[in-house]
């Protein structure tokens, strides 16, 4: 299994900013995944990130919008930038450690005012 | 275009009786499930899961049983516990082209009247 911790834990920010989250894993890992989970829906992911290379983001979500880094095998950051109320959701940051398994961290709980 | 469904967002089962959770998907190319449970404040847990070569995977109190004609699987609690009041997320992986991904139904929240 894989430890993940996330901070912040949970923020309200006001329309126009930017917030970074950061994804703390207890073991190297390969991929590391953002998912977005607005209220009533169901985890969608935003994007994957490699160690070493740019992230690879899904339909409907760009780079400019949330920017990712990933400086080494156990830490990720993803950003929400310009920030709109459409943003609140929780932000989750998950891995896999081996092939068909794959754990999450707490979320950050982002409100948007 | 939802690709894994949870019709029911809620479900109510009186403790000590069976909870089943159904899960629908589209995409005939998934061939691993898994099913993630979800309290809040939480990240969600991973359950238990099934390959599509099987139709059945059974973990104590947790059966999952899937029918690929159908492209139906559900969730079995038996019986079910106060502690298993969460949501429970039906999720199917698939891999293209050297991409994984975990594609997630919109979740049931199971509540266990005592």
């Amino acid at each position: 299994s894989a430890v993940i911790s996330q901070k912040p834990s949970r923020d309200i920010c006001q329309r126009g900013t930017s917030l970074t989250i950061q994804c703390q894993v207890d073991s190297q890992v390969t991929m590391m995944f953002w998912y977005r989970q607005q209220p009533g829906q169901s985890l969608t992911l935003i994007a994957t990130a490699n160690q070493g290379s740019e992230a690879t983001y899904e339909s409907g979500f760009v780079i400019d919008k949330f920017p990712i880094s990933r400086p080494n095998l156990t830490f990720s950051t993803l950003t929400v930038s310009n920030m709109s109320p459409e943003d609140s959701s929780i932000y989750l940051c998950s891995v896999n450690p081996t092939l068909n398994e794959q754990f999450f961290g707490p979320g950050t709980r982002l409100t948007v005012l | 275009d939802q690709q894994v469904k949870q019709n029911s967002p809620s479900l109510s089962v009186q403790e000590g009786r069976i909870s089943i959770l159904n899960c629908d998907y589209t995409n005939s190319m998934f061939d691993y499930f898994l099913w993630y449970k979800k309290y809040p404040a939480e990240g969600p847990t991973f359950l238990i899961s099934i390959s599509s070569i099987k139709d059945k995977n059974e973990d104590g109190r947790f059966t999952v049983f899937l029918n690929k004609s159908a492209k139906h699987l559900s969730l079995h609690i038996v019986p079910s516990q106060p502690g298993d009041s969460a949501v429970y997320f039906c999720a199917a992986f698939s891999e293209y082209q050297g991409a994984q991904k975990l594609v997630f139904g919109q979740g049931t929240r199971l509540t266990i009247n005592p």
